[in-house]
């Protein structure tokens, strides 16, 4: 079975804390997506990244960054933690082109900013 | 405006009756589209894959229906269980392009 692994399911970060949201796939996956999914606007694309050192913006990237060294991982990091940034975040991974490939997505992370 | 609009947004329905989520796009051009169901508190899980030239998919219980020309599709729940309660997303990507359209989801409420 495929497997995307989202290291933290819940976090709690104070406002201006650098976060690391850590995801690993075992597929051997181009492409990788962080999304965040809040109510009511569904989901977002923040970045993503089709090989490993390659990164594309996606709609919603202010106030994100992220780093791929390896073909498996794929990190967001939120360099001064907000308060607007409290939502669920899902990493996804597929091969690459999409067409007719799945999507996978993993459990999500529920981060918290105080 | 959403490329993806689903509706209803969410329906109650009871346990054993069937049901029929619809998703309109406006996504060009096309090249597929998918139906997810998202557990509460869960990462979505794929249903059903189609192109354009497929307008039928089922897994189990569940049917998914496209018809392209009109840009329509529909997932059909049949004998709905308690645990087909979820959010069901409609995903549609273009071609030539790595960037997905997602619907906001029907939530669906079974009960008993």
């Amino acid at each position: 079975d495929v497997k995307v692994t989202q290291s933290s399911r819940y976090l709690v970060k104070r406002t201006g804390e650098k976060v690391f949201l850590e995801c690993v796939q075992d597929m051997d996956h181009e492409n990788m997506f962080w999304y965040r999914q809040d109510p009511g606007l569904g989901l977002r694309l923040i970045y993503f990244s089709y090989d490993v050192k390659m990164k594309e913006k996606g709609d919603i990237p202010e106030g994100y960054s992220v780093s791929r060294e390896k073909k498996e991982r794929f990190s967001l990091i939120l360099e001064s933690a907000s308060t607007n940034q409290t939502s669920m975040y899902l990493c996804a991974s597929s091969y690459a082109g999409h067409r007719g490939n799945t999507i996978y997505f993993g459990e999500g992370s529920w981060l918290t900013v105080v | 405006k959403n490329q993806v609009e689903q509706s209803p947004q969410s329906l109650i329905i009871l346990e054993g009756k069937n049901c029929t989520l619809q998703c309109n796009y406006t996504v060009s051009p096309f090249s597929n589209l998918r139906w997810y169901k998202q557990d509460t508190g869960r990462g979505p899980v794929s249903l059903t894959i189609m192109t354009f030239s497929e307008n039928t998919k089922s897994n189990g219980r569940y049917t998914a229906t496209l018809d392209a020309d009109t840009k329509q599709s529909s997932l059909h729940i049949t004998a709905s269980q308690l645990s087909d309660s979820a959010s069901y997303i409609c995903v549609v990507s273009a071609q030539g392009n790595n960037r997905l359209a997602f619907g906001k989801g029907n939530q669906v409420v079974v009960i008993p």
